[in-house]
């Protein structure tokens, strides 16, 4: 069964950046899409981008400036960095599978991630 | 494409036959989804491709619609559904509704 799982820290201050890794276990990563989708509170939840299992991405273009997703296919792991966070960056992040860049069907667990100083 | 669900908040009984709606802002093609998160956890992918069932998925949920309305039917409510709903539209570009949240009454 696909599995993935989040990490990474829980606090991060204005201005620096975040980064979450996501670990998945049951499938490799160099087959299919795999995203990442934030969900803030008050429930909005938000796209924000994928890798392929090429290594090609795609951001959604509110994010474009500030977002990067990477790999390491050898520990089967994606990453997002997001630059220059404010305290509108603070939300629950999940990484997920992404069926053939139409919807998500396995999700991590997800990560909160509050922006302050 | 926005979605809009209603309502935001549903109390119903076990039992119940319960409906919730997402409307998109155009035309979504039938490419909808809808997830089951309940408190904690991570969303589960419950209906794809506006009433396709996903495997492992109770058939007591299922889903309806065309052009911008679409429905997430829950024929009998049972006690774990507690859960808030969303749906999630991928005809033009990827975006999610606000969310349902359905509680007992």
């Amino acid at each position: 069964e696909v599995q993935l799982q989040e990490s990474g820290p829980g606090l991060v201050k204005p201005s620096q950046s975040l980064s979450l890794t996501c670990s998945v276990t049951g499938y490799s990563i160099t087959s299919h899409y795999w995203g990442w989708i934030r969900k803030f509170p008050g429930n909005k939840m938000e796209w924000m981008g994928y890798i392929s299992y090429s290594g090609s991405t795609s951001y959604n273009p509110s994010l474009k400036s500030r977002i990067s997703i990477t790999r390491d296919t050898s520990k089967n792991q994606f990453f997002l960095q997001l630059n220059s966070v404010t305290t509108e960056d603070t939300a629950t992040y999940y990484c997920a599978r992404y069926y053939y860049i139409t919807y998500f069907d396995y999700w991590g667990q997800g990560v909160m991630v509050t922006v302050s100083s | 494409i926005q979605l809009t669900q209603s309502p935001s908040l549903l109390s119903a009984s076990v039992g119940d036959r319960v409906t919730l709606s997402c409307k998109g802002s155009q035309n979504i093609n039938n490419y909808l989804a809808w997830y089951q998160q309940k408190l904690g956890e991570a969303p589960k992918l419950l209906i794809y491709n506006t009433n396709s069932l996903q495997t492992g998925i109770p058939s007591r949920f299922s889903g309806s619609g065309s052009g911008t309305d679409y429905t997430l039917t829950i024929s009998s409510l049972q006690p774990e559904d507690v859960a808030t709903y969303f749906c999630y539209q991928y005809n033009n570009g990827w975006t999610f509704g606000g969310g349902t949240k359905l509680e007992l009454k």
